[in-house]
């Protein structure tokens, strides 16, 4: 029961923006959406998270629909180092059971 | 501010030995994860585990895998009677507060290969 669905893999030129879409169209108005990504052979690294404003930090921006159906993850000047799988989850504000979901995120490979 | 630490990094055992994962938390966390991820797939939960409980243990096999998070030490992922199945990487995070509400940051991971 996938709460998120990203695109398998895309692409992108080292130096320019990377755009990540994420659809979340059953989220709950108490649910945050975050962003992960994992290296190859790397633990899972913390990206940004939002719950319904635009968020920005050294990393990345997030553009969250008023909606809040969907959001895109940005990496404004991409580098070879930013090839990675990018996890995009829901998660609640609040206490109450809840089991995080990885997905298979989206395989973005930044070429030179 | 050292990260999550995850010891070994990587592990050899036979089928039918025992795995002894461990993880310690970032300082000042209190509330620990581990995730299992099998070779070309995402992240699956296991078990959450606060000092000296488990508070969710659903994603956990009900056989053979055990966990703690004594009051001292590190958080101890048990995996005996290993079989080739096991064969994954192992993630640790930890959180400083009350459960999923929390960003969770992770640990490098140890890579299990049962021979």
């Amino acid at each position: 029961d996938a709460k998120t669905t990203q695109p398998t893999s895309m692409d992108c030129a080292e130096g320019r923006a990377a755009n990540l879409p994420c659809n979340h169209s059953t989220i709950s108005g108490n649910e945050y959406v975050y962003w992960y990504r994992q290296i190859h052979s790397q633990g899972p690294q913390y990206i940004i998270h939002g719950l319904k404003n635009n968020e920005t930090n050294e990393m990345a921006s997030l553009i969250i629909t008023e909606d809040r159906k969907s959001s895109t993850l940005i990496l404004p000047h991409a580098t070879l180092r930013d090839t990675a799988v990018y996890y995009c989850i829901v998660r609640p504000a609040s206490g109450g059971s809840y089991i995080p979901t990885f997905g298979r995120g989206t395989s973005l490979i930044v070429h030179p | 501010n050292a990260g999550v630490m995850q010891n070994p990094r990587h592990l050899v055992r036979r089928r039918g030995q025992e795995a002894r994962l461990r993880c310690s938390p970032m300082k000042g966390h209190s509330h620990v994860y581990w995730y299992r991820q099998l070779p070309e797939e995402g992240l699956k939960f296991m078990v959450y585990l606060q000092k000296e409980n488990i508070i969710d243990e659903s994603g956990m096999p009900k056989e053979r895998f055990s966990a703690e998070f004594p009051k001292e030490g590190p958080s101890i992922l048990r995996i005996q009677q290993v079989v080739r199945g096991d064969s994954a990487a192992y993630f640790c995070a930890s959180s400083p507060r009350q459960g999923w509400t929390d960003t969770q940051y992770f640990g490098p991971g140890t890579r299990l290969t049962v021979l």
